[in-house]
């Protein structure tokens, strides 16, 4: 069954570290996107991308950075980790159908920068 | 930019309905969407509605959509305890290929 999947689950880091999140998905979809989600902040955009090559900022960008070199993945790099960056971070793709525009969800990065 | 809002806590006696509503600012959404998240978990998509339509069932699930006030519902009937979890509110960007959630609302069914 095709999926999406994140790695790794869970990650304790200091500040100033650069650290990266995983984002795999073999649904072959070209969308893929990734969000932060705090305690009455609901779920924020970091980044997203469109397709290979192609990446663009989120209401959230700043200290983050994305790359998409193929279709399946999408990884989420924190250039110099910060407290504030502490959150669950959740990747999704969609289909680029001209249809609905479903997003499906891993299973989520809890980060903790200490 | 585009907005959506819910409550951010409903409580609930087992068997009764529920109802989780939301609201949103940008009348060119064509898809509008309902996520459940369980403790520890991703989204999944519980069901979503085209504009076009005022109403959606799907077993114990129905969604209703008033376009003229952009107001989203979506009713649990015979809500359990397994219906404990946060329900997101999102509507497509209007053709940007991207969702906006809302906060989620906290959904407790009590005994």
């Amino acid at each position: 069954d095709a999926e999406i999947t994140q790695s790794p689950r869970h990650k304790i880091t200091e500040t100033g570290r650069q650290v990266t999140l995983a984002c795999h998905q073999t649904w072959n979809h070209n969308n893929m996107f990734w969000y932060r989600q705090d305690l009455g902040h609901g779920l924020r955009l970091i980044h997203y991308s469109y397709g290979v090559h192609d990446t663009n900022k989120g209401e959230v960008s700043d200290g983050y950075s994305v790359s998409r070199s193929n279709t399946e993945d999408l990884p989420l790099t924190l250039e110099s980790a910060a407290s504030s960056q502490t959150s669950v971070y959740f990747c999704a793709s969609s289909e680029t159908s001209g249809g609905d525009e479903t997003q499906y969800f891993g299973p989520g990065t809890r980060l903790l920068v200490l | 930019g585009e907005d959506v809002e819910q409550s951010l806590f409903l409580s609930v006696r087992e068997g009764d309905s529920s109802v989780i509503n939301c609201t949103y600012t940008d009348s060119s959404s064509t898809y509008l969407y309902w996520y459940k998240q369980e403790p520890g978990a991703g989204l999944q998509l519980l069901t979503y509605i085209f504009s076009n339509m005022d109403m959606k069932q799907d077993q114990r699930l129905t969604v209703l959509l008033n376009k003229k006030d952009k107001h989203l519902s979506l009713r649990i009937a015979d809500t359990q305890t397994g219906d404990s979890a946060i329900y997101f509110c999102a509507v497509d960007s209007g053709g940007y290929n991207k969702l906006i959630f809302g906060a989620g609302t906290r959904l407790a069914v009590h005994p």
